[in-house]
């Protein structure tokens, strides 16, 4: 399986700071995922990347925004967490057969 | 575009008994489709898939799905439950963007308990 780690994987923020989520592989594949997973509204996706500063905006990418610089590294940064923002947020990395790779998710709750 | 549905968003099974979660999808060319699994707390993990080549799959932990193009659907099943399959379960078609990138398109899950 390609290694792809997420951190931090708990973080508590208050309202109206900015939060950055960090997803990193160690395979170089070229398109990367941000998902935000809320029960009964299953897995929403909130940015993905094609390459390195190749990006594009998801269902949900309200209140979002994402980095690229490099290949092994996707970077999702709340600009100004709100509430509604509480969530479990998940990287993927996809495989040469469309699949997905998903990584542990970050919990991140905003007070 | 394509589109997931996952019937029922809960599924309960006896142990030893048959798992049957349901899915169907929407495409006018032939997919791939992917069934996942969640265990509480984790992220998701590939079950199997379907890339065109068998239309019965394989996958693990004794998982198998059917592909029925004339149905358009990817039924997972499991001859005997086992508690340690409790979980949450997610279809996944790959489908096209506008800018001709693929990506999945998800159902919204079904959450499978196994009673003793």
């Amino acid at each position: 399986d390609a290694g792809i780690t997420q951190s931090p994987r708990h973080k508590v923020t208050e309202t109206g700071t900015p939060v950055t989520l960090r997803c990193h592989q160690t395979e170089n594949h070229r398109y990367m995922y941000w998902y935000r997973q809320d029960p009964g509204h299953g897995l929403r996706l909130i940015h993905y990347s094609y390459g390195v500063k190749d990006t594009d905006k998801g269902e949900v990418s309200d209140g979002y925004s994402v980095s690229r610089s490099k290949t092994e590294d996707f970077l999702l940064t709340l600009e100004s967490a709100t509430s509604s923002q509480t969530s479990v947020y998940f990287c993927a990395i996809r495989q040469w057969d469309y699949g997905y790779t998903f990584g542990s998710g970050t919990r991140l709750t905003v007070v | 575009a394509q589109s997931v549905t996952q019937l029922g968003s809960h599924v309960s099974v006896s142990e030893g008994a048959l798992v049957l979660l349901r899915c169907n999808y929407s495409s006018s060319v032939p997919p791939y489709l992917f069934w996942y699994v969640q265990y509480p707390n984790q992220g998701l993990q590939l079950l199997l898939k379907y890339t065109s080549a068998a239309t019965l799959v394989k996958g693990i932990n004794g998982f198998e799905a059917e592909f029925k193009k004339s149905e358009t659907s990817f039924h997972l099943t499991k001859p005997s439950a086992h508690m340690s399959d409790a979980a949450e379960y997610f279809c996944a078609v790959s489908d096209r963007d506008a800018g001709n990138n693929r990506k999945l398109i998800w159902g919204l899950g079904t959450s499978l308990a196994v009673n003793p």
